[in-house]
């Protein structure tokens, strides 16, 4: 039940796009089509923004996307606006009725 | 609204036992798995337990094993964590979480500090 892995930190200026990967391996991210992708801003509770790897919860900004390759999943954020800064974490079915999250990305808007 | 609001969170020696209670509503809690998950201070998620919708499945991460019991009592649209033999790594915010695929609301979690 090792963490996926993500970048510590990415940042981008307002407008531009950036994109978080995740990479776990074949017996999590490459096996299941269940990676999701939650926002999580200082003392507050993750928000679910992407699920089933390129799904978008209703309510949620059709600025945010997601897509998968192999062992790496990736989250993609168009037009960055301020209160796109936060904390971004990936979690992936890992088989076995276990889940597994990665160890989080740090968005900086310039 | 869905509404996840946990409590039983405080400060407990190393050794010791404390249980989380979660307060689901807004929907029906009987017809969802549960999931409790933990961040300690600064750092990432981690995922620690999951119950079925009917309570007559778990699953544990390996570092809480044998240690953690989760469970629920749909009567009282109520889940909770049973967590004993605590360790300084146990020191987090922990959260109540509903779903299955995807994990979908989370509450806004209980600090449980293990320190002497």
């Amino acid at each position: 039940q090792s963490a996926l892995t993500q970048p510590a930190s990415v940042s981008g200026s307002p407008g531009q796009s950036i994109t978080i990967s995740c990479t776990g391996t074949s017996s999590d991210v490459g096996s299941y089509n269940l990676v999701s992708w939650y926002q999580q801003h200082p003392g507050k509770a993750p928000k679910l923004m992407i699920y089933e790897v390129s799904k978008r919860p209703s309510g949620v900004s059709n600025r945010f996307s997601g897509s998968k390759s192999g062992n790496t999943a990736s989250l993609t954020i168009s037009g960055l606006q301020a209160e796109d800064e936060a904390d971004y974490y990936c979690c992936s079915y890992a088989g076995s009725s276990a889940w597994v999250f990665g160890g989080g990305t740090k968005l900086t808007v310039l | 609204e869905v509404q996840l609001v946990e409590s039983g969170g405080g400060l407990v020696q190393p050794g010791g036992s404390l249980r989380l209670s979660c307060a689901a509503s807004g929907f029906t809690f009987s017809s969802y798995w549960m999931h409790w998950v933990r961040q300690a201070p600064g750092k990432g998620l981690v995922w620690v337990s999951r119950i079925n919708s009917d309570g007559s499945s778990t699953s544990y991460a390996d570092s809480v094993k044998g240690r953690f019991t989760i469970s629920r009592d749909n009567a009282k649209n109520t889940l909770y964590l049973q967590m004993n033999s605590l360790r300084a790594e146990d020191t987090a915010v922990y959260y109540c979480a509903r779903g299955y695929n995807p994990i979908d609301y989370w509450g806004q979690g209980t600090l449980v500090t293990v320190s002497s």
